[in-house]
């Protein structure tokens, strides 16, 4: 059974704070991807992968960093996190960037 | 640039009934389009997908209609029950997945 998993569920900080999202899947996945959903606005890309050390920015990378040392791990960073960045974070991988994506669980994230 | 619009943004229908969710796109090039399906605290899952080379994709109770000189896709849920309370988002893709805003569907008892 494939799997994606996120370290946490939720996750509070605050202002200012550096924040690590951290991804892992285990199906060999050369693509993997980050989203923010937010009520009305459905998934937006953050930054996506596809391979080891390659990333490209997605619809709404500022404010984001991402890192992929190993290809089953995809980190998203926040470098200095801040109020609009509370939302829901969603890791995705897949095995091209136009097929089936595979979500893990999400994290939901509030900045105070 | 909001490229794949969906409709309605929530819908809710009596136990039995016929869901129906309506998505339209831009780009004629894409070639993928998918259904994820979320339930409240998990991940969307894929639920059923389309290729624009047939007008109709049916697993189950779930019916993808698609339209390509309309450029327009539905999603339709036959016999819909409570367990299909969930938001559903369409998606449309060539090269990189373009997602629908979401609809949350209230199935009623």
């Amino acid at each position: 059974d494939v799997k994606v998993t996120q370290s946490s569920r939720y996750l509070v900080k605050r202002t200012g704070e550096k924040v690590f999202l951290e991804c892992v899947q285990d199906m060999d996945h050369e693509n993997m991807f980050w989203y923010r959903q937010d009520p009305g606005l459905g998934l937006r890309l953050i930054y996506f992968s596809y391979d080891v050390k390659m990333k490209e920015k997605g619809d709404i990378p500022e404010g984001y960093s991402v890192s992929r040392e190993k290809k089953e791990r995809f980190s998203l960073i926040l470098e200095s996190a801040s109020t609009n960045q509370t939302s829901m974070y969603l890791c995705a991988s897949s095995t091209t960037p136009w097929d089936t994506q595979y979500f893990g669980p999400g994290t939901r994230l509030t900045v105070l | 640039q909001q490229q794949v619009k969906q409709s309605p943004q929530s819908l809710i229908v009596q136990k039995g009934g016929i869901s129906i969710i309506n998505c339209a796109y831009e780009n004629t090039a894409f070639d993928y389009f998918p259904w994820y399906q979320q339930f409240p605290g998990k991940g969307p899952a894929l639920l059923i997908a389309i290729r624009p080379d047939v007008s109709e994709k049916k697993e189950g109770r779930f019916t993808i209609s698609f339209n390509k000189s309309a450029k327009q896709f539905s999603l339709h849920i036959m016999d819909s029950q409570p367990g299909d309370s969930a938001t559903y988002f369409c998606a449309a893709s060539k090269g990189d997945m373009r997602f629908g805003a979401g609809t949350r569907l209230t199935v009623k008892p």
